[in-house]
């Protein structure tokens, strides 16, 4: 599976839209990007994936470059219980087996 | 629809018992996953299982830990003889079959040794 890249911590204003960038420059043709968060010690919690068009549902939108090199998830108004830390994972899931988790990014909703 | 279910999502033992952690995957999930998060760090790989086999256990500290997924039942983590250092939270995922999108993990357990 490609390695990913993300900022180790970000903060983003209640309400407003927070946008949490991925470096995947060693992405292969097959591969998806898949985006998990923990919240506080919970089990983590799928979001959204993507292959190469760009995502939306009722949690977030995905959006992946052209090139595939790179995305961003985007929570579009951000709650204080958005608070935690983001995982951006990218795999095959015609492969099978598991999700790698790096270190993600804390993202901190501040009233 | 039941997600996956962790227990106990408490467990204090004393070093040197026996810690068992039990998975119950999804209703329609064959496969498993397990987790482990030391305190303040991220989530590692412990093993993959399927229905009475081991796919992938190159996670798997190569003493004390164990891991079975029973034709029938849940899954079972055990860890014999605990020491501090096993003090984590375990979390299981499971999925519907190889590969796909959907894992779903459960609220984990979390293991104190004292």
């Amino acid at each position: 599976d490609a390695k990913t890249t993300q900022p180790t911590s970000m903060d983003c204003a209640e309400g407003r839209a927070a946008n949490l960038p991925c470096n995947h420059s060693t992405i292969s043709g097959n591969e998806y990007v898949y985006w998990y968060r923990q919240i506080h010690s919970q089990g983590p919690q799928y979001i959204i994936h993507g292959l190469k068009n760009n995502e939306t549902n009722e949690m977030a939108s995905l959006i992946i470059t052209e090139d595939r090199k790179s995305s961003t998830l985007i929570l579009p108004h951000a709650t204080l219980r958005d608070t935690a830390v983001y995982y951006c994972i990218v795999r095959s899931p015609f492969r099978g087996g598991k999700l790698i988790f790096g270190q993600g990014t804390e993202l901190s909703v501040k009233p | 629809n039941a997600g996956v279910m962790q227990n106990p999502r408490h467990l204090v033992r004393r070093r040197g018992q026996e810690a068992r952690l039990r998975c119950s995957p999804m209703k329609g999930h064959s496969h498993v996953y397990w987790y482990r998060q030391l305190p303040e760090e991220g989530l590692k790989f412990m093993v993959y299982l399927q229905k009475e086999n081991i796919i992938d256990e190159s996670g798997m500290p190569k003493e004390r830990f164990s891991a079975e997924f029973p034709k029938e039942g849940p899954s079972i983590l055990r860890i014999q003889q605990v020491v501090r250092g096993d003090s984590a939270a375990y979390f299981c995922a499971s999925s519907p079959g190889e590969g796909g999108h959907g894992y779903t993990f459960g609220s984990g357990t979390r293991l104190t040794v004292v």
